[in-house]
């Protein structure tokens, strides 16, 4: 079974800084991954996913991820952060064709004014 | 699209009662659903996954008699708190797969909380 470490329980910063929120897992064959949004009081969203090809991938709302297969890590980034993007943010993996997620435990983004 | 809905958003009942939740897939079919429960400041926990038309598969440690779920369409799966107790007041997620080539990927409903006093 995959398991998912998110590092940041919460990170806090201003507007225009820029934000990485790392993500690690464990599994030792192909795997899926993805990064979801959670804004305050609604539901998960799809910010961005890698299953092959480039490991830079460029999701929605000026986020990215890049995969580093040889560290097994996922870091999703943003250059400038606004204060709309204050939220839960997880880190998700599935092994190639089981589709049940595997979620780390989730990075509360606090972005001031 | 790939829209998923949750019926109802929050629901407050009385210990030993029974709750239904429904989970929709709006606008696509969705043969394998999943029911996932979220902690206050914790992660999903992955509680069972649906198959349209077969019985649910739970993961380890969760009570199939307790959180029973049917998924009867290819459009619906429900999950059914049994005799409910407070311990199991929490916030029920439900997840759609996608359709074709979004088959990997997962559509969250909105939840529902679930307050059981």
């Amino acid at each position: 079974a995959q398991s998912v470490s998110q590092h940041n329980h919460h990170v806090i910063l201003s507007e225009a800084a820029s934000l990485e929120l790392g993500c690690n897992y464990s599994y030792g064959g192909t795997v899926n991954l993805f990064w979801y949004v959670q804004y305050p009081g609604q539901h998960l969203q799809l910010l961005l996913k890698y299953f092959s090809g480039d490991p830079l991938v460029k999701g929605i709302k000026g986020f990215e991820a890049e995969f580093i297969k040889s560290k097994f890590s996922f870091n999703l980034r943003k250059p400038s952060v606004q204060w709309s993007d204050t939220a839960e943010y997880f880190c998700a993996v599935n092994a190639l064709g089981d589709y049940k997620l595997s979620f780390g435990a989730g990075t509360t983004v606090t972005v001031r004014a | 699209g790939a829209v998923v809905s949750q019926h109802p958003s929050r629901v407050i009942c009385k210990s030993g009662t029974s709750v239904k939740i429904e989970c929709r897939s709006l606008d696509f079919q969705a043969t394998t659903m999943f029911w996932y429960r979220q902690f206050p400041k914790k992660s999903l926990m992955l509680m069972a996954t649906s198959n349209e038309g077969s019985k649910a598969t739970y993961e380890q440690g969760v009570e199939k008699d307790k959180f029973l779920i049917n998924h009867a369409s290819l459009t619906l799966s429900t999950l059914t708190v049994t005799s409910a107790h407070p311990e199991d007041s929490s916030f029920y997620i439900c997840s759609a797969r996608g359709p074709g080539t979004t088959k990997e990927t997962q559509y969250f409903g909105p939840g529902t909380r679930l307050l059981v006093l």
